[in-house]
């Protein structure tokens, strides 16, 4: 079973900064198949980026998605007070369908 | 707007059951129910999220995640744009709350098939188990 791991645990920065999050997989993944997900307190998931760059429909242009093969990142380019929250990526595939990362919380200082 | 809204959450003993509920609208933006793969993903409090179940279009395809297979049953009736999830031999460590999630398909032109992703998720109900 492919195993998820999402550094740092937790990113601590201020507004108009840069957030890079990593998310390694312990095999190698068709890029096609990572998602990243965002999770404010309260509140539902919501996609940000699927086939490991694709933006989801309304997504602003300050969220990117790189990588392949075991490395993958999620990049905030200029950080605001709302992308405080905790993010995932997830992998599809074969059993189990779908793993999520533990996650990465974000505080906006 | 596409709308998922779980129900059927609440208090549940060891050993016993529950059933949840996913009831899908928003047909004036297009999203035919019947369609549509979905999900049912849990979150422990205070944890991270965990994928529990899938359900294809025509239910001709199910997948479990190993902690509830056996356990859980995933159905839907698509004539009532409606998606369940039988919880039955109730665990402690079954405490969670538990979402929906449409699965949008992706088509991988290089493998010629399609993945998934959740673009739609519902807000959740909470089921606790003590």
């Amino acid at each position: 079973e492919i195993v998820l791991t999402q550094s740092p645990g937790t990113l601590s920065l201020s507004p108009g900064e840069r957030a890079i999050l990593s998310c390694r997989a312990s095999q190698s993944l068709s890029s096609s198949y990572l998602a990243w997900y965002q999770q404010k307190p309260g509140q539902a998931p919501r996609v940000l980026i699927y086939g490991a760059s694709s933006r989801a429909t309304g997504i602003p242009d300050r969220f990117s998605g790189s990588g392949s093969g075991t490395d993958f990142t999620l990049t905030i380019s200029r950080l605001e007070p709302e992308d405080s929250a905790v993010y995932y990526c997830q992998k599809y595939g074969s059993s189990p369908l779908f793993i999520f990362g533990p996650g990465t919380k974000v505080d906006i200082k | 707007e596409v709308q998922l809204v779980e129900s059927g959450g609440g208090l549940g003993q060891p050993g016993g059951s529950l059933r949840l509920s996913c009831a899908a609208s928003g047909f004036t933006s297009g999203f035919t129910f019947s369609r549509y793969s979905m999900n049912w993903v849990r979150q422990a409090p205070g944890k991270g999220l965990e994928w529990v179940s899938y359900i294809s279009s025509s239910t001709s395809t199910i997948y479990y995640a190993d902690s509830v297979k056996g356990r859980f049953t995933i159905s839907r009736d698509n004539a009532k744009n409606s998606l369940y999830l039988q919880m039955n031999s109730l665990r402690a460590d079954d405490t969670a709350v538990y979402y929906c999630a449409r699965a949008w398909p992706v088509k991988d032109t290089a493998m010629d098939l399609y993945y998934y992703y959740m673009d739609v998720w519902g807000e959740g109900t909470t089921v606790t188990v003590s």
